[in-house]
């Protein structure tokens, strides 16, 4: 199974601030990486598919390979939630860990 | 306006049995794949299951097989997760998902989940 590693686990950031959340993958998935934010008691929303195709404004992602990172600039109170990447490179699909975003 | 409504959500004896059901909306259900994804309680997102939309191929995480079976009623619109041998490991938040399969694949609706507690 491919494992999908994020870091930092957790991030305190202030709004207005930039921050970048970085998943490697073990091994090769190419440009298969989505992000998704969540938040306690919601639905999970896309941000990011295909590495780097923007859903969600404020949000960038870049990479390829092993290793992409989530960018959020300008950040909102709403932004403040976990986020997880995903690849859907081969089955099992596999999440990272997830990096728990808070206000500082 | 795409909506995905979970219900089934309950507490189950481990070893026993439950069935999940998801209801699509706001879109033509049958031309999705579509999946079911878990968080237990305190961890992170897990994938448990996919299926095509005529229900001809599905995939499951190791850790379900020969445990749960996914499968669906276009004609209603649903989307079903059959469990059975339930063990406390089982014990999440159950979230459908719509997956858009393409160049690549990903999640781009999920609905609010259902919670699946396993007692022991």
């Amino acid at each position: 199974d491919i494992q999908m590693t994020q870091s930092p686990s957790s991030l305190y950031a202030s709004v207005g601030d930039r921050v970048t959340i970085t998943c490697r993958a073990s091994q090769m998935i190419k440009n298969y990486l989505n992000w998704y934010q969540h938040k306690p008691g919601r639905a999970p929303k896309l941000l990011i598919y295909s590495t780097s195709i923007e859903v969600a404004s404020r949000f960038r992602g870049s990479g390829s390979g092993t290793e992409f990172t989530l960018t959020i600039t300008g950040l909102q109170p709403e932004d403040f939630a976990t986020y997880y990447c995903q690849q859907s490179y081969t089955t099992p699909w596999t999440f990272g860990q997830g990096t728990r975003l808070d206000i500082k | 306006e795409v909506q995905l409504v979970e219900s089934g959500g309950t507490l189950v004896r481990r070893g026993g049995s439950l069935r999940l059901s998801c209801v699509g909306s706001g879109f033509t259900f049958r031309a999705y794949w579509m999946s079911w994804v878990r968080q237990a309680p305190g961890k992170g997102l897990e994938w448990v299951a996919n299926i095509k939309q005529d229900g001809s191929e599905n995939y499951y995480v190791d850790s379900v097989k020969g445990r749960f079976s996914t499968f669906r009623d276009n004609a209603k619109s649903s989307l079903y997760l059959q469990m059975s041998n339930l063990r406390a490991e089982d014990t999440a938040v159950y979230y459908c998902a719509r997956i858009v399969a393409g160049a690549v694949d990903y999640f781009d609706f999920w609905g609010q989940g259902t919670l699946v507690t396993v007692s022991s």
